[in-house]
């Protein structure tokens, strides 16, 4: 059974503008979560994570906001860069280790 | 670079066959996790070790089996492939339950 569901296949964004990726979850033993970035051929990138005891966190152009009541967490991307665009996994964690993660959102962020 | 190494990159082999999966994590980093991502599919948590023991088991087939060495590298076997077994297969590798960080992975095709 999918825990943690990225609804979103794709999502295309204009270069400058917001992107707001989007991620549910089912199980509310998670206490964090995380967001990775993936390129083709390559792993992995980890890029914010947030702990269940906080709403929202913050790291330059990317902020995670959670909610708990409604088992929801999203990545805002502001601005939006070419760069950007990539595929976006969001993972949870619950008192094991081992990561729980969505099938992931492809980005495209046009000039 | 995360700074966890794969290897191979790229293996291809014949259904029935052995192979074997090689991985060196972080400096520092004493958590191995092994994950598979199939096509479409998100990454599924396959296993974990922690400074040479077993912490955790996903879904991870009874024809594969891993361990971790004490220079704190990883190998992850598989055995009497089946065409089902192509995929990528990524190491991630953490401090305690921080977070994971992955390496390149090895692209897997079973003939």
């Amino acid at each position: 059974d999918q825990q943690v569901k990225q609804n979103s296949p794709s999502l295309s964004v204009q270069e400058g503008r917001i992107s707001i990726l989007n991620c549910d979850y089912t199980n509310s033993m998670f206490d964090y979560f995380l967001w990775y970035k993936k390129y083709p051929a390559e792993g992995p990138t980890f890029l914010i994570s947030i702990s269940s005891i906080k709403d929202k966190n913050e790291d330059g152009r990317f902020t995670v906001f959670l909610n708990k009541s409604a088992k929801h967490l999203s990545l805002h991307i502001v601005p939006s860069q070419p760069g950007d665009s990539a595929v976006y996994f969001c993972a949870a964690r619950n008192s094991g280790y081992a990561l729980n993660f969505g099938k992931g959102t492809s980005l495209l962020v046009t000039p | 670079d995360s700074g966890v190494t794969q290897t191979p990159k790229h293996l291809i082999t014949a259904t029935g066959q052995r192979v074997t999966l090689r991985c060196s994590p972080r400096s520092g980093d004493l958590s191995v996790y092994w994950y598979q991502q199939s096509l479409d599919q998100g990454l599924q948590f396959l296993i974990q070790y922690y400074n040479g023991e077993e912490r955790a088991k996903g879904n991870i087939l009874e024809r594969f089996s891993a361990q971790q060495f004490p220079d704190l590298h990883s190998e992850l076997n598989l055995s009497s492939l089946e065409l089902g077994d192509s995929a990528l297969y990524f190491c991630a590798s953490s401090v305690e339950i921080d977070t994971q960080y992955f390496g390149p992975g090895t692209r897997l095709t079973v003939l």
